[in-house]
């Protein structure tokens, strides 16, 4: 079955550093790869995804970067800011026909002003 | 707009007690998905339905069942509660297909004592 890892298990930034987050995957029929965060007595929400057929993707401050043939893929945040700071998972799913996701350990991620 | 609901948000359960976790959402997604919440281990899925009447076995299902009756509900039943069942419980939905987004609830902080 598919198995990912994630790392760091913690980092820690100033405030307009960028921060990154890795992960691998050991699926190679996985094709969907979703990043969530989540806050402090909150549930995990999505904050980008990336499908299989795309190297890169972009939105505002973060980006994530997909290798398939490397199987990992890596959360890019730039100019972090202080309201940042929580903790991120990786997934990528089961390749089942229906939405099945395996998720990394987390990275909880603190932006010191 | 509600999302999803999970109830309670946090329950004390003594050992070789049955407690149902309970679980609504207003979104007529037909997966939902429950997952424990455990530090160092990220999200593990324990079951899973793709559509009402129609449930499955995840990543750690023992100890645990689950019915789908319809389409909104989706209850995680512990028939004897042992300590190793402390956790935080999250329940998730998604729209069909195999690359939506899952939307997860509040999660039920659960203490097996």
């Amino acid at each position: 079955g598919e198995n990912v890892e994630q790392h760091p298990s913690t980092l820690s930034v100033q405030e307009g550093d960028s921060a990154v987050i890795k992960c691998t995957y050991s699926d190679s029929a996985s094709n969907y790869f979703p990043w969530y965060k989540q806050e402090l007595g909150k549930g995990p929400q999505l904050i980008i995804d990336i499908r299989s057929n795309v190297g890169e993707k972009k939105d505002q401050r973060i980006a994530v970067t997909l290798n398939k043939t490397a199987k990992h893929f890596s959360l890019h945040i730039t100019e972090t800011q202080p309201e940042d700071s929580a903790v991120y998972f990786c997934a990528a799913n089961l390749n089942t026909g229906f939405q099945k996701l395996v998720f990394g350990t987390g990275t909880r991620l603190l932006v010191s002003p | 707009i509600a999302g999803i609901t999970q109830a309670p948000t946090s329950q004390i359960l003594a050992a070789g007690r049955r407690m149902t976790l309970r679980c609504t959402q207003d979104m007529r997604h037909n997966a939902m998905y429950w997952y424990r919440q455990d530090l160092g281990l990220g999200l593990r899925l324990i079951h899973y339905s793709n559509t009402a009447g129609t449930t499955g076995k995840g990543e750690v299902p023992d100890g645990y069942s689950v019915s789908r009756a319809n389409t909104d509900d989706f209850p995680l039943t512990l028939a004897s509660a042992v300590p190793s069942q402390t956790s935080v419980y999250f329940c998730a939905s998604s729209a069909a297909g195999t690359h939506t987004e899952a939307f997860f609830g509040q999660g039920t902080r659960l203490t097996v004592v």
